[in-house]
C-alpha cells in the first residue's frame, strides 16, 4: 500500500476549520484515501474515505486533488473534542482473498485552542 | 450503541503469564482484525478472519500468539508466556466486505502492561 506524508503536528481555533494536508504521491489506481482519528486512550475513529471525487459527510469533508497524489481533511468548525491524532491511509479496495491492512503512520496530533 | 466491544479495557499482568483478550464485532459484519500499537506509534496489523477462517498472519505474530473466532461470531487473542515487550494497546476491528467496498470499524481497545 502507498506510503502517506502528513505534519507532524497542528493548531487550530476552536470554531474554525481545521485543514489537515496529506501527501500520497504514490497512490495507485485502485486505492482509496480514508482517514481516521484517535483521541487519546480510544481506538481509531473511522472518520470519511474517497476514491478520486470529494465527499462530504456529518464529521468531515475530503478533498482529493486530480492528479490523486495528495489530499486534505476539512473539519469545518472545530471543536475542542476534535483534538486528537489523524490518520491519512491509503488502502486498497476490498479484497475478496486478502486483508485490507491499515497501515498507521505517525498520523497529525491536532491541537484545538480555545 | 451496537459498535465493536472488547474486554478487558486493561489487563496488568506478571512476566510469563497467559492473558486472553476478547472483541465482539459489530454485528454481522463477516471480517474481524487484530491490530497492535505501541507507545506513541500507529496500529500495526497482527491478524484477520474472515468469518470463522483466520486467514493470514503478521510476522509480528509470534508463536506464544493466538486467536480465535469461532462460529465466526466474537474472537480471543491469547498471548502466552507474556513478555514485557508484549505491553501495548490491542486494538480489535470488524468490516463487512461487500463486494469491494470495505471500511474497518474499531473497538476501544485493551491496554495490556507486563511488569
Amino acid at each position: 500500500d502507498a506510503k502517506t506524508t502528513q505534519p507532524t503536528s497542528m493548531d487550530c481555533a476552536e470554531g474554525r476549520a481545521a485543514n489537515l494536508p496529506c501527501n500520497h504521491s504514490t497512490i495507485s489506481g485502485n486505492e482509496y484515501v480514508y482517514w481516521y482519528r484517535q483521541i487519546h486512550s480510544q481506538g481509531p475513529q473511522y472518520i470519511i474515505h474517497g476514491l478520486k471525487n470529494n465527499e462530504t459527510n456529518e464529521m468531515a469533508s475530503l478533498i482529493i486533488t486530480e492528479d490523486r497524489k495528495s489530499s486534505t481533511l476539512i473539519l469545518p468548525h472545530a471543536t475542542l473534542r476534535d483534538t486528537a491524532v489523524y490518520y491519512c491511509i491509503v488502502s486498497r479496495l476490498g479484497i475478496i482473498q486478502g486483508a485490507q491492512k491499515l497501515v498507521f503512520g505517525q498520523g497529525t496530533r491536532l491541537t484545538i485552542n480555545p | 450503541d451496537t459498535g465493536v466491544s472488547q474486554d478487558p479495557r486493561h489487563k496488568i499482568t506478571k512476566r510469563g503469564q497467559n492473558v486472553t483478550f476478547r472483541c465482539d464485532p459489530i454485528s454481522e459484519h463477516n471480517r474481524l482484525y487484530w491490530y497492535r500499537q505501541t507507545l506513541g506509534q500507529g496500529p500495526e496489523f497482527l491478524t484477520y478472519f474472515q468469518n470463522e477462517a483466520q486467514l493470514e498472519k503478521s510476522r509480528l505474530l509470534s508463536d506464544r500468539f493466538s486467536a480465535e473466532r469461532p462460529k465466526g461470531s466474537f474472537s480471543t487473542l491469547e498471548i502466552q508466556r507474556t513478555e514485557q515487550g508484549d505491553s501495548a494497546m490491542y486494538l480489535c476491528a470488524s468490516s463487512l466486505l461487500a463486494g469491494i467496498r470495505e471500511t474497518q470499524y474499531f473497538g476501544p481497545g485493551t491496554r495490556l502492561l507486563v511488569l
